[in-house]
């Protein structure tokens, strides 16, 4: 396993479209997160999951966005109606345990035109 | 609530110098602490991290970080700075009182100069 891989690298929408991505934690974990982050900023918490239950969500995450796991492996994140805000990196992370450090992967570059 | 606070935007230091970078979190509960670096155009990659047991961890690279409860730091540490270290470098802090979010700093940008 080559680590947490993440799909598409790089995707430019225009406004108002709906985009997903796709994310494959490393096979063993059962924990995944979902960043985002802008140009000068650390990564900001979207959402958790604990196999195939979203246990948390932050309140950045809009009702425009909504994440699934559906059967505990891989991630999906949409976005609908996209606004020119919502440009930024979408960062894939999973972990094995609580207290374990989370594998983060290369992430998808949002750019909404 | 849980936050992390990177003082520092940037810090500068010749190469084979001691660096320091600096964190402090607060937390409501005990805390995980982590440090990330992100080098250009690559992801965030795992340094260290502190759950509990000895107040100094080492980690990847030469780094080590100092967990002071009292004063709620986590500096991040390396005795002799290599050019190959300039990176952006990320603080983070779990309290699972809060919820399971790991949540990082702004970030520290890291230049050694030869």
């Amino acid at each position: 396993d080559t680590g947490v891989s993440q799909d598409p690298r790089h995707k430019i929408t225009k406004r108002g479209q709906n985009v997903t991505f796709r994310c494959d934690p490393i096979s063993e974990h059962n924990r995944l997160y979902w960043y985002r982050q802008t140009l000068g900023q650390g990564p900001e918490f979207l959402t958790y999951f604990q196999n195939e239950a979203q246990l948390e969500k932050s309140r950045l995450l809009s009702d425009r966005f909504s994440a699934e796991r559906p059967k505990g492996s891989f991630s999906t994140l949409e976005i609908q109606r996209t606004e020119q805000g919502d440009s930024a990196m979408y960062l894939c992370a999973s972990s094995l345990e609580s207290f374990a450090e989370a594998f983060f992967g290369q992430g998808t570059r949002l750019t909404v035109v | 609530a849980q936050s992390v606070a990177q003082p520092e935007d940037q810090v500068n230091v010749a190469e084979g110098n001691p660096l320091t970078v600096k964190c402090t979190y607060s937390v409501s509960g005990n805390p995980y602490l982590f440090w990330y670096v992100q080098y250009p155009n690559r992801g965030l990659q795992f340094l260290l991290k502190y759950i509990t047991g000895d107040n100094l961890v080492k980690g990847s690279y030469g780094f080590e970080a100092e967990f002071n409860k009292s004063q709620t730091s986590f500096h991040l540490k390396k005795p002799s700075a290599l050019v190959s270290d300039s990176a952006l470098y990320f603080c983070a802090v779990r309290d699972l009182n809060s919820g399971y979010a790991l949540n990082f700093g702004k970030g520290t940008s890291l230049l050694v100069t030869p």
